[in-house]
């Protein structure tokens, strides 16, 4: 069975300083992972994912996510923080055979302050 | 081009009633699929489908029904509401992920109490 873990409920971080969110994996055979951001009262985001190639990903609003397959980590980050990224974030997996449906993780809520 | 819309937004039901929380897309994805979302929890699969008449369970489907007789709807059904089921729940949908792997649209969710 494939789980995601995502180890902060909350990160703070100034607004222009660098951000990481953290996440790790367990899945049979080779990842598929994404990430996913959610406003208040809104349905989630696509952000980025990773399917093969190179390990450093880079998606939407400034974003990047760095792929590690000996520590099986899947970490978000962005150089410079806005307030306006403050939202919740979520790191989900799926195999890349088999069944499609991802698993998410618990999710990490980003507080960036002015 | 609309997106994955949802109907409707807020319900309150009382224990045992059912009802029909409506899914549509206009992207002629394939790939539909329903979450519930809980605080501390992520979000967890209920129930997803890969086409017209195919469905399957995903991570927690007890008491929950689904069907998909066209390409564009996916509604869910309660059976007999149960305390257990207030959440906020999310449909998606996705295009054929094949070997490329897949970015699902969401729908902006219906907060569902049941009382």
């Amino acid at each position: 069975a494939q789980s995601v873990a995502q180890p902060e409920d909350q990160v703070n971080v100034a607004e222009g300083n660098p951000l990481t969110v953290k996440c790790t994996y367990s899945v049979s055979g080779n990842p598929y992972l994404f990430w996913y951001v959610q406003y208040p009262n809104r349905g989630l985001q696509f952000l980025l994912k990773y399917i093969t190639g190179d390990n450093l990903v880079k998606g939407s609003y400034g974003f990047e996510a760095e792929f590690n397959k000996s520590q099986t980590s899947f970490h978000l980050k962005k150089p410079s923080a806005l307030v306006s990224d403050s939202a919740l974030y979520f790191c989900a997996v799926r195999p890349d055979t088999g069944r499609r449906a991802l698993t998410f993780g618990s999710g990490t809520r980003l507080q960036v302050q002015p | 081009n609309a997106g994955v819309t949802q109907t409707p937004k807020f319900q309150v039901l009382k224990t045992g009633q059912s009802m029909t929380l409506q899914c549509a897309q206009d992207m002629n994805h394939e790939y539909m699929s329903w979450y519930r979302q809980d605080p501390g929890m992520g979000l967890r699969l209920i129930h997803y489908s890969v086409g017209a008449g195919i469905t399957d369970q995903g991570e927690v489907p007890n008491g929950y029904n689904v069907s998909r007789s066209t390409t564009e709807d996916f509604p869910l059904r309660l059976l007999s509401a149960a305390p257990s089921q207030t959440s906020v729940y999310f449909c998606a949908s996705s295009s054929n992920p094949g070997l490329a792997g897949h970015e699902q649209y969401f729908g902006p969710g219906t907060r569902l109490t049941v009382t």
